[in-house]
């Protein structure tokens, strides 16, 4: 069964400075990849997502992630944050030949923007 | 276009009483899911649909059915709550492609708590 990390609960970032958040996942084949983005109070709304070819993901809000099979990680970066993108982010993956078993979440990673 | 839509929003339950959390999805979805969030835990899937009439259990189904009787609508049913049901439920849909599941939307969840 496949299975999603993200090391840090929290991250602490200054405003304009950049972020890395990461994700590895455990999987034998090919997965698929996403990241979610959750505001307070809010449901989850899709950053990105990785299929197939380029590595490099471009995402909505300025994010981006990429792929490195060899090290199984997924890390999503962005260059300049704003105190808008403090929220809670999740890594998730789904197997591709893994049928209707869904996405598997991580357990999310905190961002706290300070001014 | 509504997307995800689940309701009710809040609901206050004594233990052994029951209920349905109600989702609606209007973009034509195969697969739908319902998750639980709960603090440090991430999302964890309870049960899914990939078509009208039949459903599966995943991570955490004990305590809850579910049936789908259209494609359109997802209800997950709380026989007798237990106050270890107190979460956050989500409800998401997905295309699916060759069988596989691919981007969740969510609808914006259902706060439940268990006296």
């Amino acid at each position: 069964a496949q299975s999603v990390t993200q090391p840090d609960i929290h991250i602490t970032v200054s405003e304009g400075a950049s972020l890395e958040l990461r994700c590895n996942y455990s999987y034998g084949a090919t997965p698929y990849l996403f990241w979610y983005v959750q505001s307070p109070g809010q449901g989850l709304q899709l950053l990105l997502k990785y299929f197939s070819g380029d590595t490099l993901v471009q995402g909505i809000k300025g994010f981006e992630a990429e792929f490195k099979r060899s090290q199984s990680s997924f890390n999503l970066r962005k260059p300049s944050v704003h105190w808008s993108d403090a929220a809670e982010y999740f890594c998730a993956v789904g197997a591709a030949g893994g049928g209707a078993d869904g996405l598997t979440f991580g357990k999310g990673t905190h961002l706290i923007i300070q001014p | 276009n509504a997307g995800v839509t689940q309701t009710p929003k809040f609901q206050v339950l004594k233990t052994g009483q029951s209920m349905t959390l109600q989702c609606a999805q209007d973009m034509n979805h195969e697969y739908m899911s319902w998750y639980r969030q709960d603090p440090g835990m991430g999302l964890r899937l309870i049960h899914y649909s990939v078509g009208a009439g039949i459903t599966d259990q995943g991570e955490v189904p004990n305590g809850y059915n579910v049936s789908r009787s259209t494609t359109e609508d997802f209800p997950l049913r709380l026989l007798s709550a237990a106050p270890s049901q107190t979460s956050v439920y989500f409800c998401a849909s997905s295309r699916m492609e060759a069988g596989e599941v691919g981007e969740l939307f969510f609808g914006e969840g259902s706060r439940l708590t268990v006296l």
